[in-house]
């Protein structure tokens, strides 16, 4: 069974500073992939970052990077210089090699301060 | 641009009263979702399409249902909305394309009030 946890329900991190989202997953798949996804306070899901389970090097999209160790099946998102436009709900995401569905964790609230 | 969008963004019905939401793409993805989604809560995958095969989540009340008549539109129906059922709506697109890399693309959303 595929299974994502995210321990952290609310974060608060200062402007300009650095925070990590943290994000465990359990699977039995051998190839996978891992996503982060932001929800404003109005509601719709944008894409941040991709990370598959075969990649070498950790992903990264701007100020979004993806802190990706296997052995310990952690798929932490930094996101670098906050912003007071950062301040959402964060999901951390992983799709198998094979089927369509995607396991959602819980969601991790950012506050970022001014 | 290519898109995923979600009609009406704010829905209100009434008690019983059947609603139905819809979805459409111009992304050409042959995967279309249906997710509910709760006041802080992550979203709850209902249902979903690969091209017309439709795959119902084991625990998705029957009061639920879909529609897909082609690959851009996909519709959800709800039969008799109970107090329960508000929430907000999310569809989604993927394709089924080599390994686990396609992201979901995600509509606005609708928000579903029940009087």
């Amino acid at each position: 069974a595929q299974k994502i946890t995210q321990t952290q329900p609310g974060m608060f991190v200062q402007e300009k500073e650095a925070v990590t989202l943290d994000c465990t997953y359990d699977t039995s798949d051998p190839s996978y992939g891992l996503f982060w996804y932001k929800q404003p306070s109005s509601g719709e899901m944008i894409f941040l970052i991709y990370q598959g389970s075969y990649d070498q090097q950790n992903a990264t999209e701007g100020r979004y990077s993806l802190n990706f160790q296997k052995a310990r099946k952690s798929a932490n998102l930094v996101i670098s210089a906050s912003q007071l436009g950062d301040s959402a709900m964060y999901f951390c995401a992983m799709r198998g090699a094979t089927g369509n569905q995607f396991y959602f964790g819980t969601g991790t609230s950012l506050t970022v301060i001014p | 641009d290519a898109m995923v969008i979600q009609n009406p963004r704010y829905q209100v019905t009434q008690f019983g009263k059947p609603v139905t939401l819809s979805c459409s793409q111009t992304l050409n993805h042959n995967v279309m979702y249906w997710y509910q989604q709760k006041s802080s809560q992550a979203p709850k995958l209902l249902f979903h399409y690969y091209d017309k095969d439709f795959n119902n989540e084991a625990d998705t009340p029957d009061n639920f249902q879909s529609r897909r008549p082609n690959t851009s539109f996909c519709f959800l129906d709800i039969r008799s909305p109970g107090l329960g059922d508000a929430a907000m709506y999310l569809c989604a697109t993927s394709t089924r394309g080599r390994g686990s890399n396609q992201p979901q693309h995600f509509g606005d959303g609708t928000r579903l009030s029940i009087l």
